[in-house]
């Protein structure tokens, strides 16, 4: 069964710094890896999905990257804002009926 | 576009209640999920469905049952609830298979807790 670690569950920073996420994986025959945000009580929005072909995605001041022979993908977040603050989940998906989400990394930018 | 909406925002059921959660989708998508959200343990993937009337098993299907008899509802039905099933409980859609580039599109949400 694929497992997805999320580390660190939890990060607080000071609005304007540049933070990195970490998703890792242990089954690497991925199709995809995609990156969501999380708001309280809200859904879920994608943010950037990595095709299984491509090292990286860019949107904005996010970019996100993928090593599958490592397992392992990182979400940078450039130039923090307070509207950062929110949950962060990688999705690790399989095959179409596998999807597999980490815990989530919960985000608080501080003004 | 209402996007995807859920339907109640929370319930609470006493242990042996029946309810259905209904997801309702406005951009003719073709695929429906339903998810569980449990602290700790990130989302997992009950049941889904790849178009009007057909249904298939997630990672977590037992005590629940769904269908979908029209394509843009997706119903997710509780015949007897445990206290085990106190979650959030999250519907998606997408337009193609998530394996492609196309993403899913997250409801808001169904707060359950079972006493």
């Amino acid at each position: 069964k694929q497992e997805v670690t999320q580390i660190p569950a939890a990060l607080s920073v000071p609005e304007g710094e540049n933070l990195v996420l970490n998703c890792s994986f242990t089954d690497s025959a991925i199709y995809n890896l995609q990156w969501f945000r999380q708001d309280p009580g809200k859904g879920l929005t994608s943010l950037l999905l990595i095709q299984s072909s491509q090292r990286e995605q860019t949107s904005g001041r996010l970019n996100a990257s993928l090593d599958k022979s490592s397992g392992r993908s990182t979400l940078y977040i450039a130039a923090s804002q307070p509207g950062d603050s929110a949950t962060y989940l990688c999705a690790v998906i399989y095959n179409f009926n596998k999807f597999y989400f980490g815990s989530g990394t919960k985000l608080n930018v501080k003004p | 576009n209402a996007g995807v909406t859920q339907t109640p925002k929370f319930r609470v059921l006493k242990t042996g209640q029946s309810m259905t959660l209904l997801c309702a989708q406005d951009m003719n998508h073709e695929y429906m999920y339903w998810y569980r959200q449990d602290p700790g343990m990130g989302l997992r993937l009950i049941h889904y469905s790849v178009g009007e009337g057909t249904t298939a098993k997630g990672e977590v299907p037992d005590g629940y049952n769904v269908s979908r008899l029209k394509k843009q509802n997706f119903l997710l039905g509780l015949e007897s609830a445990a206290p085990s099933q106190t979650s959030v409980y999250f519907c998606a859609s997408s337009y193609r298979l998530v394996s492609e580039e196309e993403t899913q599109y997250f409801g808001p949400g169904t707060r359950l807790l079972v006493l």
